[in-house]
C-alpha cells in the first residue's frame, strides 16, 4: 500500500530534549516536506526536499532541523524544543515537487513540549 | 499577512444541500489552486484541483472554480453527504518557490 508514514503519533517531552520525528514513504517520491498545523493559521511549511541531500527552508524553519540521506525518509529533529512547538506536525510527499503536484500527507504526530 | 485565506472557519448544511467553501487569495502569480479534505487524526487527502487556465473543474460531487479577477476560488459539494464532514484547506501553489501555501481551513459539518 502506498503510504507515507511518520513516528511517533504522540509525544510528549519537555523542554531542550532533542526530540526526532520519523517520516518514510513508500512511493519513491522525488519531493518530501514538513507541515505544522496550528489552529487559525492551516498548514506552514517547515523544511522541504526536493531530492537526496537536497533541502531548503520553508516559512517557519526556525528552530528545526532536517536531513535527507535516503530518497524514502525525511526526519525532522528538534534540538532543543521549546513549548512553542507544541503542535501537530505532518510530513508530505509528492512524485515532483512542483507545486501543483498532489501532495500524500502521514497521519501526523502530535507534540507536546512542556 | 496571509496569502490564501478561509474566511469561514466552520460551515453547517443540511444533507442533500449543496456546500460552498470560499477561499480568496492575494497573490496573482499563483497558477493552481488544490483543496484537500482532512478527517480528524488523519493527515490530509487531496480532493480537486485548478489550473489558472481554467475556470471551473468537475469531479462528480465536487466541483471547483476560479475567479481570477477576483483571485477568488469556491469548492461546491452537490449533494452534500454527512461522509463530507471534515476540515477543507484550500492550497495555492506558487511556481517561483516550488511551494504550495495552504489557507487555515474550513470546517465542514453536514448535519443528517
Amino acid at each position: 500500500e502506498a503510504q507515507v508514514t511518520q513516528n511517533p503519533r504522540y509525544l510528549i517531552t519537555v523542554t531542550g530534549k532533542k526530540l526526532t520525528v520519523t517520516c518514510s514513504q513508500n512511493m519513491n517520491h522525488e519531493y518530501m516536506s514538513w507541515y505544522r498545523q496550528d489552529p487559525g493559521l492551516g498548514l506552514r511549511q517547515i523544511y522541504y526536499s526536493m531530492n537526496v541531500e537536497v533541502t531548503d527552508k520553508g516559512d517557519v524553519p526556525e528552530g528545526y532541523k532536517v536531513s535527507r540521506k535516503e530518497k524514502r525518509n525525511f526526519p525532522l529533529i528538534l534540538e532543543s524544543p521549546s513549548p512553542n512547538q507544541t503542535s501537530l506536525y505532518f510530513c508530505a510527499s509528492s512524485l515532483l515537487g512542483t507545486g501543483g503536484d498532489t501532495q500524500y500527507f502521514g497521519p501526523g504526530t502530535r507534540l507536546t513540549v512542556l | 499577512d496571509q496569502q490564501v485565506k478561509q474566511n469561514s472557519p466552520s460551515l453547517s448544511v443540511q444533507e442533500g444541500r449543496i456546500s460552498i467553501l470560499n477561499c480568496d487569495y492575494t497573490n496573482s502569480m499563483f497558477d493552481y489552486f488544490l483543496w484537500y479534505k482532512k478527517y480528524p487524526a488523519e493527515g490530509p487527502t487531496f480532493l480537486i484541483s485548478i489550473s489558472s487556465i481554467k475556470d471551473k473543474n468537475e469531479d462528480g460531487r465536487f466541483t471547483v472554480f476560479l475567479n481570477k479577477s477576483a483571485k477568488h476560488l469556491s469548492l461546491h459539494i452537490v449533494p452534500s453527504q454527512p461522509g463530507d464532514s471534515a476540515v477543507y484547506f484550500c492550497a495555492a501553489s506558487d511556481p517561483s518557490y516550488d511551494k504550495v501555501i495552504f489557507g487555515p481551513g474550513t470546517s465542514l459539518s453536514v448535519i443528517p
